[in-house]
């Protein structure tokens, strides 16, 4: 089993629609981000968590970490947020220990006009 | 202010080469990481460079080495290509080390490795 699993893989949504993409990890982490990677390779940082709820726009991240849980989500979603989204968890940083990221496998976002 | 520059973008091998990438992290970030994604797949972690020292370490076999300049760019090195090295290699700069939270990740666009 991988440390990082998101679900679903594969997303398709017609525009407008409120889209959820989870991410559930099996480690301890000190953050979370959320990437999104457009056709090509090019990644951007959209959010990067410890705790709680943040906002950016249309775009909403919320984290549980008693559950080991994280959640994107898209409102009023357009065709330009058509991309991969990873997330990725950072963990066993402490002491003289820097951490390493360990990422999942993405979900692929296709939003229809 | 550039973002994070990553040379070549492209770049054809074959088996049993070695390699050299290249990654120019944004002004005043010191922290520089490396990562490989295989087509389909989520990037994994290979290296991560603070400071000009290796901070970090994924499991990737020691065909692999990387170091940090005084000026804070990058290069990750690969010797004896295998074909299961064609991959995107990508590579990220921050402010600090990874281990303070706060601080977030800047991706390059990518070197796309083909070995033959």
């Amino acid at each position: 089993k991988n440390e990082v699993e998101q679900s679903p893989q594969n997303l398709t949504a017609q525009e407008g629609e409120f889209i959820t993409i989870n991410c559930s990890y099996s480690v301890g982490i000190s953050a979370l981000h959320w990437l999104q990677q457009h056709p090509g390779g090019g990644i951007v940082s959209l959010f990067m968590l410890s705790s709680g709820k943040k906002k950016h726009g249309r775009l909403i991240a919320t984290i549980n970490i008693q559950e080991k849980h994280s959640s994107l989500h898209i409102t009023a979603s357009h065709p330009r947020d058509s991309a991969v989204y990873i997330c990725a968890v950072l963990s066993g940083a402490g002491g003289t220990s820097y951490g390493k990221l360990t990422f999942g496998q993405g979900t692929i976002l296709t939003v229809h006009p | 202010d550039a973002g994070v520059t990553q040379s070549p973008t492209h770049l054809i091998k074959t088996r049993g080469q070695q390699v050299t990438l290249r990654c120019s992290p944004i002004s005043g970030h010191k922290s520089v990481s490396w990562y490989q994604q295989v087509l389909g797949q989520g990037p994994q972690f290979i290296f991560q460079y603070y400071e000009k020292e290796e901070r970090g370490r994924g499991n990737f076999p020691d065909r692999f080495s990387a170091r940090q300049f005084p000026n804070y760019s990058s290069e990750l090195n690969v010797n004896a290509l295998l074909l299961g090295d064609s991959a995107l290699y990508l590579c990220a700069s921050s402010l600090r080390f990874l281990d303070r939270s706060k601080y977030l990740l800047f991706f390059g666009s990518g070197t796309q490795l083909s070995v033959l």
